[in-house]
């Protein structure tokens, strides 16, 4: 069965860069052209598509969030990861991880989330 | 990028039909049969329960069906149970640019 863990810091001041890891278990992540892909969920808010990542390394990424966001693919360790620059309070939310079916196009298995905070 | 519109809330009572709306453009909904759906319950990761606008992961109740029509895709969840109270998201792709769309969900109530 495949598993998602998402890791990283819960506080990141104001300005810095939040930079959060997902390790999966139960498959290759460079396995079959697949697609990862990072959502967030402000406090109060529903959810937010941040970007995504082909298993080849093609990304793609929110237009609001495209000029602050880096994802990369760490094959050997199989992981994937998010970096979010310049971030603001308005960054802070629970980062989930989840795999996104290529053929048709939904996240079929989510990690659990992680509550990033920004606050000096 | 536009999320696409849901109702901020659903309620019924147990036994009860609840359906959802989901509204996009040709550019999304409209354009590709890529609408999921997606229950998520506090603190919990969010679960598939509908994707490719109509079809069903393995172990969601039947009582859960999608449907489609022009731009606007929509959640029915029949025989509402008390663990159905959650919130719910629609999903699309939205082509190259606009990869993945999210609904500003909505809220079910089971009364």
């Amino acid at each position: 069965q495949l598993q998602l863990q998402e890791s990283g810091p819960g506080l990141v001041r104001p300005s810095e860069t939040l930079s959060l890891s997902c390790t999966v278990s139960g498959a290759s992540i460079s396995s079959d052209d697949s697609c990862w892909g990072w959502i967030r969920q402000s406090p109060g808010k529903g959810l937010e598509w941040i970007g995504s990542i082909r298993s080849g390394g093609r990304t793609y990424y929110n237009p609001s969030l495209k000029s602050r966001v880096t994802t990369s693919i760490d094959t050997p360790k199989n992981q994937f990861s998010l970096q979010l620059r310049s971030v603001t309070a308005a960054d802070t939310a629970v980062y989930f991880c989840a795999r996104l079916a290529v053929s048709t196009r939904e996240f079929d298995f989510w990690g659990q989330g992680t509550l990033v905070s920004v606050s000096s | 990028q536009s999320a696409l519109t849901q109702p901020p809330s659903a309620s019924g009572s147990p036994g009860q039909s609840v359906t959802i709306s989901c509204t996009g453009t040709s550019s999304d909904v409209g354009g590709y049969d890529f609408v999921s759906w997606y229950q998520h319950h506090p603190d919990k990761a969010p679960k598939l329960i509908i994707y490719g606008v109509t079809k069903r992961p393995s172990g969601v109740p039947d009582r859960f069906s999608g449907s489609k029509s022009g731009n606007t895709a929509s959640l029915t969840v029949s025989g509402l149970q008390a663990e159905d109270e959650a919130d719910y998201y629609c999903s699309s792709y939205g082509g190259s640019d606009n990869f993945v769309v999210f609904g500003g969900g909505t809220k079910v109530t089971v009364l």
